[in-house]
Formats: structure tokens, C-alpha cells, sequence
């Protein structure tokens, strides 16, 4: 159980391009759900945070307009990159919670790469 | 605020022998404590947690942590480490007087068990 899909699991686009990346419970609710970004060998930043059917949540220097987080149900969410550039090259993760259990779910990630 | 620490960037082990990855944490209220297991170009996953209760905790892969609250420590052993164990570990925490679920993670290390 606690299954969480992410999807595409890698996609290369252009400059200036926007690219959605979604996220999925497949076996629980998650009435949240978290994005980070990670940088090779290094620890996990925690973007936006995702409740559903409210506004994400971001975290000090995330740009809200830069990062589209949308909830819509209880099992799926997604990050709109617009607009991409070369730095926004990373890898994305999402996380769900049903707040029922203590630990976040995690998804397996997006490798994005910007040309 | 919450905050951990994982003063080890590598470990080194061989196969067979105890595996100790080290990690303290800080938090204002009640700490839950959180490891999980990344391989490369994978999401993390869940390897084990302290809520309340038994300090000593049981795992995933015959991993445990023991939580020791005078020194604010986490650390995760493994009396025989294999070589598949060798991946990318995070010590993660969150405050469990808080409602925004957040986790905060440590900067990772890396564990070699070598043949």
C-alpha cells in the first residue's frame, strides 16, 4: 500500500517551454501533498506544499507564478513549470500524506532537463 | 524550527560488518523522526520511524534506529550490512505539535559496503 506515481518520470524540453508533471496516490487519499526539488547528491528542498482544493502553500524564494501547484482531488496533484529555463533543470519529487499514518509517501521523481 | 544533521557525508563499510549512520536532529516541540533510502535517480523510500514509545525502532531490511533524547539522536544501524545497502540515507524530522505535516531533512549520506 502507500503507493505514489509520478509521471512523466523524465522529459526534456526547450527554453521558455512549460511542462506539467503530475502526481498520483494510487491505493490512499492524500489530502496533502508536498514538492520538492533536488540537486545531484544533495538534499531535498521542499518547494510548495499541497492541501486539496485550497491554494499551494510555497516556501520562502519559490516563485508561486515560476511553480504551479494545483490539487484538484485527493490524488492527484500537479507542478506546472512555465516558462522553463536551463537552471530550472532538476529533479522533482512529490510526497502525500493522508494524515492518518506519520510518514510522507514518495514518489519516485521527474528527472526535467531544459535546453 | 525544526533541523537535523548528518555529520557523516560517506560511510564506508564492508559487507557483513555493522553499518552506523549517524544523525541529531532539533525541534521545538515533540520530534517524529523519519529514515528513508534513496537509489540513484529514485524517489525516497520509507524506511523506518520514531513516533512515541519503544526507543529502540524496527525497519525495512533489517535496518533500526535508536532515539536517545538527551543527546537528540537518531541513528540508523544495521548489525550486517549487505551490498545492496549501498545508497543514499536521510534523516528526516518533524515537530508533532505542528499541522503543517513539513519534514525537514538532514544532507544525506552516502553508504558504500564494498565486497
Amino acid at each position: 500500500g502507500a503507493v505514489v506515481s509520478q509521471h512523466p518520470s523524465w522529459v526534456i524540453c526547450k527554453s521558455g517551454t512549460s511542462v506539467k508533471i503530475e502526481c498520483r496516490s494510487l491505493d490512499f487519499q492524500a489530502t496533502t501533498m508536498f514538492w520538492y526539488r533536488q540537486f545531484p547528491k544533495q538534499s531535498l528542498m521542499l518547494m510548495a506544499t499541497s492541501n486539496e482544493g485550497s491554494k499551494a502553500t510555497y516556501e520562502q524564494g519559490v516563485e508561486k507564478d515560476k511553480f504551479l501547484i494545483n490539487h484538484a482531488s485527493l490524488t492527484l496533484s500537479t507542478l506546472t513549470v512555465t516558462s522553463a529555463h536551463p537552471e530550472d533543470s532538476s529533479f522533482y519529487i512529490c510526497s502525500a500524506t493522508n494524515l492518518i499514518g506519520y510518514e510522507q509517501y514518495f514518489g519516485p521523481g521527474t528527472r526535467l532537463t531544459v535546453t | 524550527a525544526q533541523s537535523v544533521a548528518q555529520p557523516e557525508d560517506q560511510v564506508n563499510v564492508a559487507e557483513g560488518n555493522p553499518l552506523t549512520v549517524k544523525c541529531t536532529y532539533s525541534v521545538s516541540g515533540n520530534p517524529y523522526l523519519f529514515w528513508y533510502v534513496q537509489y540513484p535517480n529514485r524517489g525516497l523510500q520509507f524506511l523506518l520511524k520514531y513516533i512515541t514509545g519503544d526507543n529502540l525502532v524496527k525497519g525495512s531490511y533489517g535496518f533500526e534506529a535508536e532515539f536517545n533524547k538527551s543527546q537528540t539522536s537518531f541513528h540508523l544501524k544495521k548489525p550486517s550490512a549487505l551490498v545492496s545497502d549501498s545508497a543514499l540515507y536521510f534523516c528526516a524530522v518533524r515537530d508533532g505539535a505542528s499541522n503543517d505535516y513539513k519534514l525537514s531533512f538532514g544532507a544525506g549520506t552516502t553508504v558504500t559496503v564494498r565486497a
